[in-house]
């Protein structure tokens, strides 16, 4: 079976632009999640979708945004972008997530690489 | 808050030593899920274990075995033998019980080296 995909793999913005990352989860999985990682930390929680809704949210500004859609893909805009917005952007899927879920493991993809120059 | 601490930033060893990576949690919920991450340079985050607040049990598999502690909130992990293949980044996360909406509360990572 096909784990946590990821789109694209790699991707060169600059200062002020616009950015949609894509994520497929695991077939059968309608929980995904979002994280930041800055280079030499752990990752950092952005969002959280379960069947289509918000679920939850980390500290993030309000030019991050996400949806999910009815296959339970889900994308990850970013506005008006900054040069500290560079990161590895990290999807990952689990098959619960709702409330009163019991926190199976989140699997995750390989990222999408975002520089800004 | 929750905030999970993995104090060695680095660790350094040659192959076939025995190497524990540390985990200290805070959390002011009773009930919680911990669990462990590797990132090797690739960049994925590979899943190895998730242990629930009520289970202290400790776990083995293979060469990998977990300590957790609550006395001293602490998880710890052990690799035994260790392997240059070992060699990658160890996340140690945190989460809340009840749909974990804050999602996964890392750690800053251990980088493990293996030499040859």
């Amino acid at each position: 079976d096909a784990g946590v995909t990821q789109s694209p793999t790699h991707l060169i913005k600059t200062r002020g632009q616009h950015v949609t990352l894509r994520c497929s989860p695991i077939s059968g999985h309608k929980s995904v999640s979002w994280y930041q990682q800055v280079l030499g930390q752990g990752p950092q929680f952005i969002f959280q979708y379960y069947e289509k809704e918000e679920r939850g949210r980390g500290n993030f500004p309000d030019r991050f945004s996400a949806r999910q859609f009815p296959n339970y893909s889900s994308e990850l805009n970013v506005n008006a972008l900054l040069l500290g917005d560079s990161a590895l952007y990290l999807c990952a899927s689990s098959s619960d997530g709702g409330a009163g879920g019991n926190n199976q493991p989140q699997h995750f993809g390989d990222g999408t690489r975002l520089s800004i120059l | 808050a929750q905030k999970v601490t993995q104090a060695q930033t680095e660790i350094s060893v040659v192959e076939k030593e025995d190497v524990t990576l540390d985990c200290v949690y805070e959390t002011r919920d009773t009930t919680y899920y911990l669990f462990w991450y590797k990132q090797p340079p690739s960049g994925e985050l590979v899943f190895l274990i998730r242990r629930n607040s009520f289970d202290e049990q400790n776990e083995i598999s293979g060469r990998y075995s977990w300590n957790f502690q609550k006395s001293t909130s602490s998880f710890n992990f052990t690799i035994t033998a260790s392997q240059v293949v070992d060699s990658a980044v160890y996340f140690c996360a945190l989460s809340e019980i009840g749909g974990g909406a804050d999602g996964l509360t890392f750690g800053k990572g251990t980088h493990l080296i293996i030499q040859p």
